[in-house]
């Protein structure tokens, strides 16, 4: 069954300090896919990336950058020099190709605080 | 606006009333889902439609729940006889129909059972 880990509830920093947001999945197919959304106050899920199981490349895209270590079945999502614009609680996902309904998994979100 | 939209934004009822809540998806997607999100939790899954078969149902949408899509657009999400423990967010997403494809979320209808 697919599970996945965001075993860091809350996490609150001074604005410009680098964060990384943990996750770990589980999965027994070989071939998967891995989401980052990011819920602000207003409750909209926004994407922020994908990834499949295949392309290990890690990804950087302006201050933000994604880990994706199949090892150790962790997808971490670090934000560098964070700004209050970022507080919002983070959600990683995952999806399996044997699942026929296509649906996600969901982790249980990171809660991030940027404080001026 | 061309994202997903979602209509109310927020629902407060009485326990034992029906509700339905209304989902408008980003119109060239063929796929619409339907998440359950209580506070302090991630989406759950409810279920999900191709076009307008419904191809999927969760553990957790019980008969109280109905879902459709009948002309493969719009989906409406309708709750019978609602309980106290179905206050949370209900989020649709859409997408395209390649598999595992990015889902898409509308901003979610906020219900309340008082």
């Amino acid at each position: 069954a697919q599970k996945v880990t965001q075993a860091q509830t809350e996490i609150s920093v001074v604005e410009k300090e680098d964060v990384t947001l943990d996750c770990v999945y589980e999965t027994r197919d070989t071939t998967y896919y891995l989401f980052w959304y990011k819920q602000p106050p207003s409750g909209e899920l926004v994407f922020l990336i994908r990834r499949n199981s295949f392309d290990e490349q890690n990804e950087i895209s302006g201050r933000y950058s994604w880990n994706f270590q199949k090892s150790t079945s962790s997808f971490n999502f670090t934000i560098t020099a964070s700004q209050v614009v970022d507080s919002a609680v983070y959600f990683c996902a995952l999806s399996e190709a044997a699942n026929y309904g296509q649906n996600f998994v969901f982790g249980p979100g990171t809660r991030l605080s940027v404080l001026p | 606006d061309t994202g997903v939209s979602q209509n109310p934004r927020h629902k407060i009822t009485k326990r034992g009333q029906n509700v339905t809540f209304r989902c408008d998806p980003i119109s060239e997607h063929n796929r619409l889902y339907w998440y359950r999100q209580t506070l302090g939790q991630g989406p759950e899954f409810l279920t999900y439609f191709q076009n307008e078969a419904q191809l999927e149902k969760s553990r957790l949408l019980s008969d109280r729940f109905s879902a459709e899509r009948p002309k493969g657009s719009f989906s409406t999400l309708e709750i019978q006889r609602t309980e106290q423990g179905d206050s949370a967010m209900y989020l649709c997403a859409s997408s395209p129909s390649t598999p595992q494809e990015t889902q898409y979320f509308g901003p979610g209808t906020r219900l309340l059972v008082l």
